[in-house]
């Protein structure tokens, strides 16, 4: 089955500067790339999605890139605000959603000190 | 649009009760629901897959008489915790995906104290 690795697992980077959090994913089938932000105690949100037919998606301050040779995709924060402070997780899945849906990293915790 | 509630969102039972968590799909029909478990500060581990009017997928080591699904309409999904212990206190989340996608959403979590 598919197997996503997530880098950093904490990241603390200053307001205003931008934050980088990597994945990696092993199924070559998986073309669809998901990114959720979980606040303490709340449920997960999905913020940009992205699928194989692309290399980038940007929406406002946050972009995703893929490379599908490498089997790695990233999410990237311009800008950060006290606001982005939260568990990021990446997730993969095949076409159509797979028997078991969404395949998630391990979450990075990203701190934005003021 | 794609809400997606849980019902309720905190429980405290005493050890040996019975829990039913509610998921329900409110602007979507959710052919799909999904139940995690996650622990502090950690991922979210997929405890079921659950189709519309088919028998629960559970994942490896996750005891299917414990953790009861229905998944009887597609907009309504219930995970019941038999015979509940303290090891099982969690938060409980739901997510829910339509026909033929791949986007899930979330349900706001349960989170469960068994004394």
């Amino acid at each position: 089955g598919e197997n996503v690795e997530q880098h950093p697992s904490t990241l603390s980077v200053q307001e205003g500067d931008s934050a980088v959090i990597k994945c990696t994913y092993s199924d070559s089938a998986s073309n669809y790339f998901p990114w959720y932000k979980q606040e303490l105690g709340k449920r997960p949100q999905l913020i940009i999605d992205i699928r194989s037919n692309v290399g980038e998606k940007k929406d406002q301050r946050i972009a995703v890139t893929l490379n599908k040779t490498a089997k790695h995709f990233s999410l990237h924060i311009t800008e950060t605000q006290p606001e982005d402070s939260a568990v990021y997780f990446c997730a993969a899945s095949l076409p159509g959603g797979g028997a078991d849906g969404l395949t998630f990293g391990k979450g990075t915790h990203l701190i934005i000190q003021p | 649009g794609a809400v997606v509630s849980q019902h309720p969102s905190r429980v405290i039972c005493k050890s040996g009760t019975s829990v039913k968590i509610e998921c329900r799909s409110l602007d979507f029909q959710a052919t799909t629901m999904f139940w995690y478990r996650q622990f502090p500060k950690k991922s979210l581990m997929l405890m079921a897959t659950s189709n519309e009017g088919s028998k629960a997928t559970y994942e490896q080591g996750v005891e299917k008489d414990k953790f009861l699904i229905n998944h009887a309409s597609l907009t309504l999904s219930t995970l019941t915790v038999t015979s509940a212990h303290p090891e099982d206190s969690s938060f409980y989340i739901c997510s829910a995906r339509g026909q033929g996608a791949e986007t899930q959403y979330f349900g706001p979590g349960t989170r469960l104290l068994v004394l």
